[in-house]
C-alpha cells in the first residue's frame, strides 16, 4: 500500500526547544516536500527536495531545516521553535514520472504542532 | 511573489447540481496545474491535473477547463453529492522540481 507516514502526529512544545518531524514513503518517489497549512493561508511548500542531497527553499523558509540522506526519509527539523510555527504540517512525495499524462503525489496525514 | 487566487471561498450545492470553483494563475513556469480535495482531519489528495497544452480534462464526475490565453483554469463537478463536501484546492506545479503554489481554498457543501 503506497503510504507517507509521519511523527508524531501531535506536538505541543515550549519556545526554542529543538525538534524534529519525520516523514517517510514507500513508493520510491524522487520528490519530497513539506507543507505548512494555516487558516485562510492555505498550503505553502516550506521546502521541496528532487531527489537524495538535492534540496530547495519554498516559499516560507525560514525558521525550518530539511534533509535528505535517503530517498525514502525527509526530516524537518526546527533548531528553535517560535509560536508563529504553531501550524499543521504535511508531508508529500511525488513521481518524476508522467503516468497517462498525469503524476503520482501522495500526502502524509500530517502533523498538528503547538509552540508555546 | 508567484500567486495563484482561488475563489469562491466557500460554496454551496444542491445534490445533483454542478459544482465550479475557479483559479488564476500569473506565472507561466508552471506545467501542470492540480486540483486536491481534503477532507476534515485528511491529508490533501491529488484528484486531477492537467497541462497547459490541453483545455480540457475530465475524470468521472470531475472536470478541469484550462484556457491558457486567460492563465485561468477551473474544476467542475458534475451530479454533485454529498459526499463530495470538502475542501478544494487548485496550485501550480512546476514538474521538474516540484515546486507548488496553492490557492487559499474552496469549502464545498453539498446540500443531501
Amino acid at each position: 500500500e503506497a503510504q507517507v507516514t509521519q511523527n508524531p502526529r501531535y506536538l505541543i512544545t515550549v519556545t526554542g526547544k529543538k525538534l524534529t518531524v519525520t516523514c517517510s514513503q514507500n513508493m520510491n518517489h524522487e520528490y519530497m516536500s513539506w507543507y505548512r497549512q494555516d487558516p485562510g493561508l492555505g498550503l505553502r511548500q516550506i521546502y521541496y527536495s528532487m531527489n537524495v542531497e538535492v534540496t530547495d527553499k519554498g516559499d516560507v523558509p525560514e525558521g525550518y531545516k530539511v534533509s535528505r540522506k535517503e530517498k525514502r526519509n525527509f526530516p524537518l527539523i526546527l533548531e528553535s521553535p517560535s509560536p508563529n510555527q504553531t501550524s499543521l504540517y504535511f508531508c508529500a512525495s511525488t513521481s518524476s514520472q508522467v503516468l497517462q499524462g498525469g503524476y503520482e503525489q501522495y500526502f502524509g496525514p500530517g502533523t498538528r504542532l503547538t509552540v508555546t | 511573489q508567484q500567486q495563484v487566487k482561488q475563489s469562491p471561498q466557500s460554496l454551496i450545492v444542491q445534490k445533483g447540481g454542478i459544482s465550479i470553483i475557479n483559479c488564476a494563475y500569473e506565472n507561466t513556469a508552471f506545467d501542470y496545474f492540480p486540483w486536491y480535495q481534503q477532507f476534515p482531519g485528511k491529508g490533501p489528495a491529488l484528484l486531477i491535473a492537467i497541462r497547459p497544452d490541453v483545455s480540457e480534462k475530465k475524470e468521472g464526475r470531475f472536470t478541469i477547463s484550462f484556457n491558457k490565453s486567460a492563465k485561468q483554469f477551473s474544476l467542475h463537478i458534475m451530479d454533485s453529492q454529498p459526499g463530495d463536501s470538502a475542501t478544494y484546492f487548485c496550485a501550480a506545479r512546476r514538474s521538474r522540481d516540484d515546486k507548488i503554489i496553492f490557492g487559499k481554498g474552496t469549502r464545498l457543501h453539498i446540500l443531501p
